[in-house]
């Protein structure tokens, strides 16, 4: 099983549409993020978490929110789903707490396209 | 701000030869610095890390340098085989640490 395991792995919405995507780790890592990649623009950061509750803004967060319950989910939700919303979203781990410069882990990402 | 540079263009080269790509940032050095590979589809898997106070790091084929003054680092990946292609990020810290942030990558390409 994945240790990062992200759903639904590709959707497909209208525009206007409140989704969620999900992310759930069994690495038991505190810190999660969720990156957006557009074909030649690389991973940007969307927002990010230390721990449970916790949620930090990153580069792109106009337009998404998320939620941290549990140390181990995170969620990013379109509140309202537009079309330069389409991309590759990826969420990922980092074990901070033994480390400050842990690699992160990634899942296999969610192909939102919205239409 | 801190911004990242990796060539956009597919490096094409040729099975058992030396690949070389390059990373440069434009601001502070940061205090480590990661190359990753991402395979169409699926997310980036982490390589190699090197910290600002190490010039080299290799493990196996892969070759890590970091060069404070040019701010600049190189990662090569010797003896080149087909299963290398892929596409490298590099990524680094940015404020303190807290956030991870990724160049747009490099494609390789090696061929048989």
């Amino acid at each position: 099983d994945a240790d990062v395991t992200q759903t639904p792995r590709n959707r497909i919405t209208k525009t206007g549409k409140r989704i969620m995507l999900e992310c759930s780790q069994t690495k038991g890592h505190d810190r999660m993020y969720w990156y957006r990649q557009d074909p030649g623009l690389g991973l940007q950061l969307i927002y990010y978490s230390f721990d449970v509750k916790d949620i930090n803004k990153g580069e792109i967060s106009d337009g998404y929110s998320v939620s941290r319950q549990a140390q181990a989910k995170f969620s990013l939700s379109l509140e309202s789903a537009i079309p330069n919303q389409t991309a590759l979203y990826f969420c990922a781990t980092s074990d901070y707490s033994s480390s400050y410069n842990s690699p992160l882990h990634f899942g296999n990402g969610t192909r939102l396209t919205v239409t | 701000s801190q911004k990242i540079e990796q060539n956009s263009e597919v490096l094409n080269i040729q099975e058992g030869k030396t690949a070389t790509l390059t990373c440069n940032y434009t601001n502070y050095s940061p205090a480590y610095l990661q190359w990753y590979r991402q395979d169409p589809g699926r997310g980036p898997v982490f390589l190699l890390l090197i910290r600002e106070n190490e010039k080299e790091k290799r493990k196996e084929r892969l070759k890590v340098t970091f060069d404070t003054t040019l701010k600049q680092s190189l990662f090569h990946i010797t003896a080149s085989q087909p299963a290398d292609s892929a596409t490298y990020l590099c990524a680094l810290p940015y404020s303190s640490a807290s956030k991870i942030i990724f160049g747009s990558g490099t494609r390789l390409s090696i061929r048989p």
